[in-house]
């Protein structure tokens, strides 16, 4: 049963900084890797999809790099700032890829940016 | 293109009624899955359609069921609500042709059961 983990649950940082999110899976077969943002009580809009065959994506801010063998993932957030503060959540796709869209998710990482 | 599109918005109700959510997917799209989302944690996959069959089931029980219109749109029931049933429910719609586009998420209906 494929299990995803982020870490940390939360992390508050001044303005500026550049921060990194990390995700774990346990089943290294998977299809790909998608980040996420929930804005409180709210949908999830999609950041980055990885394919299971790529190593990283990027999209303005931010990076997400995918380590399949060894099951992380990371987000890397540079020049953070306060509208960035919300929940970001990871999910992985089963390998077999095609209409399965069952996706697994971690519980996600609440961030905050301190003006 | 309006996106995933929910209704409604919020809901409260009592233990032991029953409960229908809708769902209405992104033009073009023809699978419809539902997660739930509890206070704190991340989605947990309820089940997906496509078809108008039920073709993946997560671990929920039969309370959880649903139905997948010819117009794609789509209906989540819960019977007999119980307080643990409070949470976040999310829709999503996707292309059953597959490939490497995402999955759209709605802005989902907010459950309470008191």
């Amino acid at each position: 049963k494929q299990e995803v983990t982020q870490i940390p649950a939360a992390l508050s940082v001044p303005e500026g900084e550049n921060l990194v999110l990390n995700c774990s899976f346990t089943d290294s077969a998977i299809y790909n890797l998608q980040w996420f943002r929930q804005d409180p009580g709210k949908g999830l809009t999609s950041l980055l999809l990885i394919q299971s065959s790529q190593r990283e994506q990027t999209s303005g801010r931010l990076n997400a790099s995918l380590d399949k063998s060894s099951g992380r993932s990371t987000l890397y957030i540079a020049a953070s700032q306060p509208g960035d503060s919300a929940t970001y959540l990871c999910a992985v796709r089963p390998p077999s890829g095609g209409s399965n869209y069952k996706l697994t998710f971690g519980k996600g990482t609440l961030l905050t940016v301190n003006p | 293109d309006a996106g995933v599109t929910q209704s409604p918005t919020h809901l409260i109700k009592t233990r032991g009624q029953q409960v229908t959510l809708r769902c209405s997917p992104k033009s073009g799209h023809d699978t419809v899955s539902w997660y739930q989302q509890a206070l704190g944690q991340g989605p947990q996959f309820i089940f997906q359609y496509y078809e108008e069959e039920e073709r993946q089931r997560g671990n929920f029980p039969d309370r959880f069921s649903g139905h997948q219109f010819p117009n794609y749109s789509s209906e989540l029931n819960v019977n007999a609500l119980l307080l643990g049933d409070s949470a976040l429910y999310l829709c999503a719609s996707s292309p059953r042709r597959g490939g490497v586009e995402t999955q759209y998420f709605g802005p989902g209906t907010r459950l309470l059961v008191l």
